[in-house]
């Protein structure tokens, strides 16, 4: 159980184009979602945190209207890169939050998406 | 803000040696978990381990286990009998226990095994 996917798993665009990804908890309900970025050999780093029903609440330095999130329903968040540039290829990982679990405040990530904007 | 920091970018151990990955980390809050994450090629990021703050014994899975100092805000994770699927990169995670609950995660330590 506890099942997190992420679709794409990679997807290259072009500069200038929009990219939607996907972050969907399979066999729970997730009340909150997180957004992560990491860069190659680096950590994880938290972009947002996505909350069904309401807006997100952005960390401090990302763009939010670069970086659009939308929780619209208890198993799916969606991230879109506006206007992709080159500085955003990196890897994109999300991770869930169960609610009625025994591990309720347990965090299951997915498998993450690679974007690389040319 | 909490920090979090794993002060070894790089590990090495022999296989079916012991080897551990320290981490500290700074908060003033009283009442938070502690985890490490397994982030192998395939880049998942996988639990190995967590630690209630509030409780005073280590955590063990199987043949990893964390010495949690807390006065010392130290958090170092040991795995024994290393296997050469234990190489990965290692994330240490701080997460309050206040509403949010967002991780923050150190800098990561790449551990490689030696056959």
């Amino acid at each position: 159980g506890a099942v997190v996917s992420q679709h794409p798993s990679r997807v290259i665009c072009k500069s200038g184009t929009s990219v939607k990804i996907e972050c969907r908890s399979l066999d729970f309900q997730a009340t909150t979602m997180f957004w992560y970025r990491q860069f190659p050999k680096k950590s994880l780093m938290l972009m947002a945190t996505s909350n069904e029903g309401s807006k997100a609440t952005y960390e401090q330095g990302v763009e939010k209207d670069k970086f659009l999130i939308n929780h619209a329903s208890l198993t799916l968040s969606t991230l879109t890169v506006t206007s992709a540039h080159p500085e955003d290829s990196s890897f994109y990982i999300c991770s869930a939050r169960a609610w009625g679990l025994a591990d309720y405040n347990e965090q299951f990530f997915g498998p993450g998406t690679r974007l690389t904007v040319l | 803000a909490q920090t979090v920091t794993q002060s070894q970018p790089e590990m090495s151990v022999q296989e079916a040696e012991t080897v551990t990955l320290s981490c500290t980390y700074d908060t003033s809050e009283s009442d938070y978990y502690l985890f490490w994450y397994k982030q192998p090629p395939s880049r998942q990021m996988i639990l190995v381990i967590r630690q209630e703050a509030y409780k005073q014994q280590n955590a063990t899975e199987n043949r990893f286990s964390v010495n949690f100092q807390k006065a010392a805000k130290s958090f170092s994770l040991k795995i024994s009998d290393s296997q050469l699927g234990d190489a990965a990169m290692y994330f240490c995670a701080y997460r309050s226990d206040r509403a949010g609950n967002m991780l923050t995660f150190g800098g990561g330590t790449r551990l490689m095994v030696k056959p």
